[in-house]
């Protein structure tokens, strides 16, 4: 079974760029992901679907400061311009027949 | 507006059934898949559920299998979350959670916090 693979955490400084990593266990290098962040007491929100050539189709509402890419078996997502409330938990999800896994969150903190 | 909301949490005994029900509002329901998905305290987001759009599919992680199931009415917009013979390790919030064009969470509901204490 797939797994994804997340750094706990990650930290950044208002105005800056942050890079978040997800990387998919061996085999799934090819695994289209979904990202979600989860600011606290609120529900998640989705930000994108995000295939393995890199192309990525976001949700509604989320600003262009949030971008895909790809490399290999790795997804990343980049929030240029950090605001105060970017500081959330990001998970990777990704999915199959029959099941759907998510990551164990990077929990980002805006400095 | 996609509006997803969850009610029927709440604290129950070990060994206790509690339903979870998601009135989905906003989008045509009959068209998309659905998932619960459940957040232990301190933990991360688990997949607890997945149903077809025409409810002929429906599967399940292997830490509920056997003791919750799932099911839909598209005449009400509705999902329902069945859980019986609960468990101290059920306690979470969860999540009634909307696919996209694929087996991806594309809208979330608020959530329901469901307790299991003695």
């Amino acid at each position: 079974q797939v797994v994804l693979t997340q750094s706990p955490s990650a930290s950044a400084s208002l105005g800056a760029s942050v890079k978040l990593t997800c990387t998919l266990s061996s085999g799934h290098s090819t695994n289209t992901i979904a990202w979600h962040q989860h600011q606290p007491e609120k529900g998640p929100r989705y930000l994108m679907k995000l295939k393995s050539d890199g192309s990525h189709s976001k949700g509604d509402g989320i600003p262009d400061r949030f971008s895909g890419s790809s490399s290999g078996a790795e997804r990343y997502l980049t929030i240029s311009s950090l605001q105060s409330e970017d500081e959330a938990d990001y998970y990777c999800q990704t999915w199959g027949t029959g099941f759907s896994v998510f990551g164990g969150g990077t929990k980002l903190t805006v400095l | 507006e996609v509006q997803l909301v969850e009610s029927g949490g709440g604290l129950v005994q070990p060994g206790g059934s509690l339903r979870l029900s998601c009135a989905a509002s906003g989008f045509i329901f009959s068209s998309y898949s659905m998932k619960w998905v459940r957040q232990a305290p301190g933990k991360g987001l688990e997949w607890v559920s997945y149903i077809s759009s025409s409810g002929s599919a429906i599967y399940y992680a292997d830490s509920v299998k056997g003791r919750f199931t799932l099911s839909r009415d598209n005449a009400k917009s509705s999902l329902y979350l069945q859980m019986n013979s609960l468990r101290v390790e059920d306690t979470a919030v969860y999540y009634c959670a909307r696919d996209g064009d694929g087996d991806y969470v594309a809208y979330w509901g608020q959530g329901t916090l469901v307790t299991v204490s003695s």
